[in-house]
């Protein structure tokens, strides 16, 4: 099947290692934030979101940091497994507007 | 429960033809959008319908691209006079309400030759 993951930054971790991709925002409004997981050939999937009152939210194995100051937000996954191999999207949200992808990084977990 | 769903998975047409793709959002979803994914890029948005209503459709690329959401349902995006640069993964979403998270579909894979 096509791959999402051509030309895109790539990150590469051992199996059971901590994973931290990170996503530079662009607009200083955007109040909700949303990582998104898109295996091959497959739609987007919803992860976890953030908004813009919390600095720090976490699921199960993942966690989302959020700084403001510098718009960057980021990604952590806890003891990466090779069903985690994707390619993930951060996102944001202005205040009653349009969601804005950002390019995507490429996970690869290594047996 | 049933997710979003997008027929056909996948669509080959002709330079010039007219293409339906048609998207079932999650039932009870108000909110619908429309995005199209190049390769190597994340979703850029089309079009977002509250009910059976366009509410944003300012990133439709030209009048070649319509949307409908006739019964407050069902989506169609519509593409006439398709160019090879419509080649692309068109992606739909649903959502309770425009505030709530976003979830997508798997996508139809348009390729025209």
């Amino acid at each position: 099947g096509e791959s999402v993951g051509l030309h895109l930054p790539t990150l590469s971790v051992q199996e059971g290692d901590n994973s931290i991709i990170n996503c530079a925002y662009s607009n200083s409004a955007s109040d909700y934030f949303i990582w998104y997981k898109q295996e091959s050939g497959k739609g987007p999937q919803f992860i976890i979101d953030i908004r813009s009152n919390m600095d720090k939210r976490q699921g199960q194995r993942v966690t989302v940091l959020l700084n403001k100051t510098v718009k960057h937000l980021s990604l952590q996954i806890a003891a990466t497994q090779p069903g985690d191999s994707a390619v993930y999207f951060c996102a944001e949200r202005p205040p009653h507007q349009k969601v804005t992808f950002g390019t995507g990084t490429k996970l690869q977990v290594i047996p | 429960g049933a997710g979003v769903s997008q027929t056909p998975s996948n669509k080959v047409t002709e330079k010039g033809k007219y293409v339906e793709l048609r998207c079932d959002p999650i039932s009870g979803h108000t909110a619908l959008y429309w995005y199209r994914q190049s390769l190597g890029q994340g979703p850029e948005f089309l079009i977002y319908f509250q009910g059976t209503g366009a509410a944003d459709d300012s990133g439709l690329p030209n009048d070649r691209f319509f949307a409908v959401r006739p019964e407050g349902s069902v989506s169609t995006l519509k593409i006439q006079r398709t160019e090879r640069g419509d080649s692309a993964v068109y992606l739909c979403a649903s959502s309770p309400t425009r505030s709530e998270t976003q979830y997508f579909g798997p996508g139809t894979r348009l390729l025209v030759l």
